[in-house]
């Protein structure tokens, strides 16, 4: 079965710091990866995707990701981070061959120092 | 509409009750998925609809629990004598027709059973 594992459950940085969240799934085939955010009180909103082409991946609010095939990875990038990145992240598959359930990984809580 | 919306936002349940949480998708939007989120944890797999077929329903924990999308658009789950372990946010979300998409979250309904 396919499953995502994220790596850090709780990261803190100051504001300006680079961030860098670790993302790998377990599935041999073609995928599509995710990421979503959840901000405190608010629903989840997707960051960016990768459905195919260009690996890395540019999304709203300056995150961007990197699929790596050899490594089963894709990392969530913010070279400079802001205290409204303040929230909950969530890397996420879907298998390429059925439009079917979306797997989350458990989620990483990011909390950014003024 | 313009979101996936879902109702109530909050339900409190006595244990044992029956409960139905609503989900209404972006307007045309094909798939309809159900998610269950325990507190700190990413989203589980419940179901998921194509139109009004339920094509996989294999994240649902019991046969207490129950999903339905008689018309292709709203749907409906039911949890029947509610337990404590049922207590959670629950998440629908709709994707639309097309290979590069993304789902739609709704706000969840979060489920106090007491």
């Amino acid at each position: 079965a396919q499953s995502v594992s994220q790596h850090n459950h709780h990261v803190i940085l100051s504001e300006a710091a680079s961030l860098e969240l670790g993302c790998n799934y377990s599935y041999g085939g073609t995928v599509n990866l995710f990421w979503y955010v959840q901000y405190p009180g608010q629903h989840l909103q997707l960051l960016l995707k990768y459905f195919s082409g260009d690996p890395l991946v540019k999304g709203i609010k300056g995150f961007e990701a990197e699929f790596i095939k050899s490594k089963f990875s894709f990392n969530l990038r913010k070279p400079s981070v802001q205290w409204s990145d303040t929230a909950e992240y969530f890397c996420a598959v879907t298998v390429y061959s059925s439009a079917s359930k979306i797997i989350f990984g458990s989620g990483t809580r990011l909390s950014i120092r003024p | 509409g313009a979101g996936v919306s879902q109702s109530p936002r909050y339900k409190v349940a006595k244990r044992g009750q029956d409960v139905a949480l609503r989900c209404d998708p972006i307007s045309g939007h094909v798939s309809l998925f159900w998610y269950q989120q325990a507190l700190g944890q990413g989203p589980e797999f419940l179901t998921y609809f194509q139109n009004e077929a339920q094509l996989d329903k294999s994240g649902l924990p019991s046969d207490r629990f129950f999903a339905e999308r008689p018309e292709g658009s709203v749907s409906t789950l039911k949890i029947q004598r509610t337990q404590q372990e049922d207590s959670a946010v629950y998440l629908c979300a709709s994707w639309g027709r097309g290979g590069d998409t993304e789902a739609f979250f709704g706000q969840g309904t979060r489920l106090t059973v007491v």
